[in-house]
């Protein structure tokens, strides 16, 4: 059965303070691996898709990185407006269509 | 605004009561999903369309949930004698049939009293 696995629940950091989410994959075979921003109350919206082990893509103060087991999420410097949840998904190319979401990690970020 | 719009926002209801959501996705977009998100939760499938076609629902899925997508437009996800268990953020998705990302509206707030 296909699960993901978000690591931490929460993560609290200072403004300009980096850090890195993880994201811990099972899958029969991985068609793209997503990442996704949430803010309270809204809908989840589109960061970033990752397809093979060894790519990577950035967006301003993100970059995300994929392995054949894990993703990451680096945060670099980064500022309150980045507070939000981020959900990682997978998409499995032997079941079939749907995504499986992991249950995010909670960032803050502090002035 | 092209995003994914979702209709209502928000909705309160009584127990028993059924409810319909309705979902416009991303114009020419083939693919359509409904998800259910709960506080302190990630999304959770609940059923795909490519185009007017439903070719997947989640086993979790009770019989009181319903979903159409006539014509391949817009669609309805309906909850039949809905209970306290149901309350929830439902959120639609689409994509298109040759991308693999999917865009989400703002979802729509199910309060059952």
């Amino acid at each position: 059965e296909d699960q993901v696995t978000q690591s931490p629940e929460a993560l609290r950091l200072q403004e300009g303070e980096s850090s890195s989410l993880n994201c811990s994959y099972t899958v029969s075979g991985l068609r793209g691996l997503f990442w996704y921003r949430q803010d309270p109350g809204k809908g989840p919206e589109f960061l970033f898709t990752l397809y093979s082990a060894g790519e990577e893509k950035e967006k301003e103060r993100l970059k995300a990185t994929l392995t054949k087991k894990e993703s990451f999420l680096h945060i670099t410097a980064p500022k309150p407006e980045d507070s939000a949840t981020y959900l990682c998904a997978v998409q499995d190319s032997v079941i079939g269509n749907q995504f499986y979401f992991g249950t995010g990690t909670s960032l803050t970020v502090i002035p | 605004d092209t995003g994914v719009s979702q209709d209502p926002r928000h909705k309160i209801t009584k127990r028993g009561q059924n409810v319909t959501f309705r979902c416009d996705p991303i114009s020419e977009h083939n693919r359509l999903y409904w998800y259910r998100q709960t506080l302190g939760q990630g999304p959770e499938f609940l059923t795909y369309f490519q185009n007017e076609a439903q070719l997947e629902k989640s086993r979790l899925l009770s019989d009181r949930f319903s979903a159409e997508r006539p014509k391949g437009s817009f669609s309805t996800l309906e909850i039949q004698r809905t209970e306290q268990g149901d309350s929830a953020m439902y959120l639609c998705a689409s994509s298109p049939l040759f991308h693999t990302e999917a865009f989400f509206g703002q979802g729509t707030r199910l309060t059952v009293v």
